[in-house]
């Protein structure tokens, strides 16, 4: 079974500043997709970036960009130019580009921006 | 982000109540799921519904009744909750299965 593993339960950066912010996960698959997504405290849970397994690019939204190890199995997320609105709970997640369909979730990262 | 819509946004029902919730998606997606998310731990997955087909029941107890009568809505029938249920109920849809899931705003459900 898939895991996903998100070892550091809180962050803080400040305002303007950069952050990033770790996953790892464990798979056998060479075929699937990773997630970060974002809990804002509405609650919404909003996609950040997407990455598939088979491009080497790392993918790329305005100020979010990660950092794909497909070795190491590692997937972090780089926020750039920290804003206040990006204070929220962040999940990495996992999913299989197989017949499993299952979207894996990490426990989640609470970024907190100070101004 | 109006492309998945849920109600209701928050419910209180006692443990001998039944209720509904409601998904709808705009997106014109082909699958739908349902998620539940308690305190302290990650997303489980619920259900999937792929072309309005039950293709995953992830050993949810019977008082979680799940249906789909079209592609476009999602709803989980309620009946008999114990105070455990008490969770933030996701529901999700995407294009079709391994494909990038959006989620809807979500019901607080609180079960007294």
């Amino acid at each position: 079974a898939q895991t996903v593993t998100q070892s550091q339960p809180e962050m803080s950066v400040q305002e303007a500043e950069t952050v990033t912010l770790s996953c790892t996960y464990d798979t056998s698959e060479s075929d699937y997709y990773l997630f970060w997504y974002k809990q804002p405290p509405s609650r919404q849970m909003i996609l950040v970036i997407r990455q598939e397994a088979y491009k080497q690019q790392n993918a790329t939204e305005n100020r979010f960009s990660v950092n794909f190890q497909k070795a190491a199995k590692s997937f972090s997320l780089k926020i750039s130019d920290s804003q206040l609105g990006d204070a929220a709970m962040y999940f990495c997640a996992y999913l299989s580009g197989g017949s499993n369909y299952k979207l894996t979730f990490g426990k989640g990262t609470l970024l907190t921006v100070n101004p | 982000e109006t492309g998945v819509t849920q109600t209701p946004r928050h419910l209180v029902m006692g443990m001998t109540n039944k209720k509904s919730l409601k998904c709808e998606q705009h997106l014109g997606h082909n699958a739908m799921y349902w998620y539940k998310q308690s305190a302290k731990k990650p997303l489980e997955l619920m259900f999937v519904y792929n072309f309005k087909e039950q293709t995953e029941n992830n050993s949810v107890p019977s008082r979680f009744s799940p249906e789909c009568p079209n592609s476009s809505h999602l709803f989980l029938h309620l009946h008999t909750l114990q105070p455990e249920d008490s969770a933030l109920y996701l529901c999700a849809s995407s294009q079709r299965t391994a494909e990038t899931q959006y989620f809807g705003p979500g019901t607080r459900l609180l079960v007294l």
